[in-house]
């Protein structure tokens, strides 16, 4: 079965700096959402990347997916508190039936 | 547009209860998705409804069943309640795929946190 790891599992940015999580799957990434969710409540979609070499990006955060290295990354640029949360990658096994990775909490100090 | 609704937002039950969990799809949705997502951990896909049929299953007991009904609306219905089932349940709701390799948006509702005590 496939399996999603994110790195790293936490990180604490200072306010301004950038940032990037990473996703690897153990198989062939044909899509790769990407969702934010705050501690306990449900999940934010930011974006779905569905091609190899596809970027997107939504104000400051931007996400690409590498097929041949089955991996995706989210970046984002000029953190902000707003940004602060915990990012989970999900991989479609079937139409949107996902599989997550476990997460990574990202904590953004003014 | 309400997105994504779930009912109750906490439940409290007891261990060998038996608990209904609610979900509203966003407008224009017909797929809807539940997740199972314990404590540090990412959601778990429990099960698929698409024109009231389970159409996919994740790795859990007939303990969870479900249902969709004409309106697409779903429930989540756990039999036999394990402390073990203690864990925020997510329903997500997407538009109809073409097929398997079509993948659309999937929005999420604020969950359903369960404690089993």
């Amino acid at each position: 079965s496939q399996e999603l790891e994110q790195s790293p599992q936490s990180l604490i940015v200072q306010e301004g700096k950038n940032l990037t999580i990473n996703c690897t799957s153990s198989k062939t990434l044909y899509g790769l959402y990407w969702y934010k969710q705050k501690y306990g409540e449900g999940l934010i979609f930011l974006m779905m990347l569905q091609k190899g070499g596809e970027e997107k990006s939504h104000e400051k955060i931007t996400a690409k997916l590498d097929e041949k290295k089955q991996q995706s990354s989210l970046h984002i640029t000029a953190s902000q508190p707003s940004h602060a949360g915990i990012y989970l990658c999900g991989a479609p096994q079937a139409g949107t039936a996902l599989i997550f990775g476990k997460g990574t909490t990202l904590s953004v100090s003014s | 547009d309400a997105g994504v609704t779930q009912s109750p937002t906490h439940l409290i039950k007891t261990r060998g209860q038996q608990v209904t969990l609610r979900c509203s799809p966003k407008s224009g949705h017909d797929t809807v998705s539940w997740y199972q997502q314990a404590l540090g951990q990412g959601p778990q896909f429990i099960f698929q409804y698409y024109e009231e049929e389970e159409r996919q299953r994740g790795n859990f007991p007939d303990r969870f069943s479900g249902h969709q009904f004409p309106n697409y609306s779903s429930e989540l219905n756990v039999n036999a309640l394990l402390l073990g089932d203690s864990a925020l349940y997510l329903c997500a709701s997407s538009p109809t795929a073409p097929d398997r390799h079509y993948y659309t948006e999937a929005f999420f509702g604020q969950g359903t946190r369960l404690t089993v005590v």
